[in-house]
């Protein structure tokens, strides 16, 4: 498996309050990605970043921000935590993003109360 | 509007039948197709992929796919399943527009009885 791990693993939190999800990773990969995981839609993308303090909008990008200061840390932050982001959170890696497979880590639960 | 669609949402089948999941991507440009697997409480693992070549990809535990560039379609086959192939399939689809950005189609869970 890739090296890759995210934390919290689980996390209950109330409606408003801020959120922070970590993602590191030990194959000094260059593009990382976020992912949510719902039922009915699959994994939908909503931040990717392509290198230290680089990154961009995915699908569901609204209500997130993410941050990356150094290559092996990617975090997701949800300002304001609201019931529509319950869900469970996958972060992903790659080395080439034009030809190489992402790698996923193990996931993070979220519940929105 | 949803550009990687999955057929079916929920499949039950015995053990030692067939298994084929469908996958149609609506993008008329080159793309690197592939199909994860999600097995119970676990993070997404990659079965099999396709970027160029033998339209006919093999992957691991004996799952394979075809692509077919003509129907948009990248279908997921096993001959024989097992109890342990229960789990949750994705198709998943780059575009040359978007290289990169992984766009997943809903998900097939996959139940197979003993």
């Amino acid at each position: 498996d890739a090296g890759i791990t995210q934390s919290p693993r689980h996390k209950v939190t109330e409606t408003g309050t801020p959120v922070t999800l970590r993602c590191h990773q030990t194959e000094n990969h260059r593009y990382m990605y976020w992912y949510r995981q719902d039922p009915g839609h699959g994994l939908r993308l909503i931040h990717y970043s392509y290198g230290v303090k680089d990154t961009d909008k995915g699908e569901v990008s609204d209500g997130y921000s993410v941050s990356r200061s150094k290559t092996e840390d990617f975090l997701l932050t949800l300002e304001s935590a609201t019931s529509s982001q319950t869900s469970v959170y996958f972060c992903a890696i790659t080395s080439n993003w034009r030809q190489e497979t992402q790698y996923f880590g193990p996931g993070t639960r979220l519940l929105v109360l | 509007a949803q550009s990687v669609s999955q057929h079916n949402h929920h499949v039950i089948l015995s053990e030692a039948a067939s298994l084929e999941l469908g996958c149609n991507y609506s993008y008329g440009g080159t793309v690197n197709l592939f199909w994860y697997v999600q097995y119970p409480g676990q993070h997404l693992q990659l079965l099999l992929k396709y970027f160029s070549g033998d339209p006919l990809v093999k992957g691991i535990k004996g799952f394979e796919a075809e692509f077919i560039k003509s129907k948009f379609s990248f279908n997921l086959r096993k001959p024989s399943v097992q109890w342990s192939d229960t789990a949750e399939y994705f198709c998943a689809v780059t575009r040359t527009d978007s290289w990169g950005k992984l766009q997943f189609g809903a998900g097939t869970q996959v139940v197979v009885t003993p």
